[in-house]
């Protein structure tokens, strides 16, 4: 099946401070699903990406698909305490999704 | 509009029994899907269930199953339980068939073992 790699794990940042999370595949994909999970929370969908190139934002973050469709990444502008959480890429492949490991976001004051 | 609502929302069991775990779609939605959460393993799809048809099944053991009713809610069933079942056990649905749809969680099922 589908397997995608999330790096980093973990992003320690430095309230105000900007970071990227990236998802990796070894094969072309259809589309790619973003979530968050707070602590202690469930996943939350943000957004999905469908086609080459393509660039979405909301409010201060940008999800962005690559050109060959294999990757994926989140940059997060200006961070905030309310950032924490685990941000998961997810891809559709043989009829399941496949979540990836997820970055897990510390927010310091 | 209701969220997927799940119960229990915590489980204490001892390992060989059985435990059952329900979800409740969001009105109108036809899929449901489960995902198993562990910080080990992170978030693993278990099955996904649409129109009271298991369409696809992830990789575990035959003693977790599921079934879905006419009105989409949906069961999941753990047999002869493991201590390595202890998860959080997440349901998730959407309008339609899994395959570019967001999927819409619920707060999930704490399932311990003893």
């Amino acid at each position: 099946g589908q397997q995608v790699m999330q790096i980093p794990q973990y992003q320690h940042v430095q309230e105000g401070e900007d970071f990227t999370t990236y998802c990796n595949s070894s094969t072309t994909l259809s589309n790619i699903q973003w979530y968050k999970q707070r602590p202690g929370g469930h996943p939350v969908f943000l957004i999905q990406l469908v086609k080459s190139g393509e660039v979405k934002k909301q409010k201060r973050l940008t999800f962005q698909f690559g050109e060959a469709k294999k990757n994926s990444s989140l940059h997060i502008t200006a961070t905030q305490t309310t950032d924490v959480g685990t941000y998961f890429c997810a891809v559709y492949d043989d009829y399941k999704l496949s979540f990836g490991a997820g970055t897990t976001v510390t927010v310091r004051a | 509009k209701a969220g997927v609502t799940q119960t229990p929302r915590y489980l204490i069991k001892t390992r060989g029994q059985q435990v059952t775990l329900s979800c409740s779609p969001i009105s109108g939605h036809r899929s449901v899907s489960w995902y198993q959460q562990t910080p080990g393993q992170g978030l693993q799809f278990l099955f996904e269930y649409f129109s009271e048809t298991q369409r696809n099944k992830g990789n575990f053991p035959g003693r977790f199953s599921g079934r879905q009713f006419s009105n989409s809610r949906s069961e999941m069933n753990v047999s002869t339980l493991e201590l390595g079942d202890s998860a959080l056990y997440l349901c998730a649905s959407s309008p339609g068939a899994l395959g570019g749809q967001p999927q819409h969680f619920g707060d999930g099922t704490r399932l311990s073992i003893l």
